[in-house]
């Protein structure tokens, strides 16, 4: 079945750098992926999204590359701060009615 | 900025008893979700409902499981004889009409089963 994994389970840096977040899938047919934020107690919210006619697309400190080739995607955090401490998952919306799969998460934590 | 509202934040059942868990959509969004989170693990969807029917559903949500939209506001999650495993967070996501739009999720309702 379809699948989306995240390569390391944690991540911590230091207040200023940047993050680098990643995310595979397997589904090769999948054309539409977003990334959530999930803070503890409360649900996913919404960061960031992409399509697969896209390789990169940049928000507000907020960077995802899309490589198609490799089934692989990636959110980059510029000047992590201490509030961007959370679960990070990445979703492979897989159908026409919209179905989510999500990776495991990553945790960050950003130290002072 | 709309949101996803659910209720109640958390839920206290006997194993066996029914619950309905409740969610308020945004309010010009099309497409509704119910998904579920084990403690510690990821985000597992259970069924997606469109135009008044279930679009697609995973193999979690058995018989036991139903959903329904009574009015033009509430989108519900029913789930008739809980069950020890039941026990997760709960969450309501829904979407604008079209499949590259986002889902927006609320904050969940913690479900207990004793």
């Amino acid at each position: 079945g379809e699948s989306v994994g995240l390569h390391l389970p944690t991540l911590s840096v230091q207040e200023g750098d940047n993050s680098i977040i990643n995310c595979a899938y397997s589904n090769s047919a999948s054309d539409y992926f977003i990334w959530y934020k999930q803070e503890s107690g409360k649900g996913p919210q919404f960061i960031i999204d992409i399509r697969s006619n896209m390789d990169k697309r940049q928000g507000q400190r907020v960077t995802v590359l899309l490589n198609k080739t490799v089934k692989h995607l990636s959110l980059q955090i510029a000047a992590t701060q201490p509030g961007d401490s959370a679960v990070y998952f990445c979703a492979d919306a897989l159908s026409q009615g919209g179905k989510l799969i999500f990776g495991q998460g990553t945790e960050l934590s950003v130290k002072p | 900025e709309p949101e996803v509202t659910q209720t109640p934040s958390h839920q206290v059942t006997q194993m066996g008893q029914e619950v309905i868990l409740r969610c308020v959509p945004i309010s010009n969004h099309l497409y509704f979700y119910w998904y579920r989170q084990i403690l510690g693990q990821k985000v597992e969807f259970l069924v997606s409902f469109y135009n008044n029917e279930i679009s697609e559903k995973s193999e979690i949500f058995d018989d036991q499981f139903s959903v329904e939209r009574p009015d033009g506001s509430n989108f519900t999650l029913k789930i008739r004889s809980t069950k020890l495993e039941d026990s997760a967070m709960y969450f309501c996501a829904s979407r604008g009409a079209y499949s590259n739009q986002p889902q927006h999720f609320g904050d969940g309702t913690r479900l207990s089963i004793l």
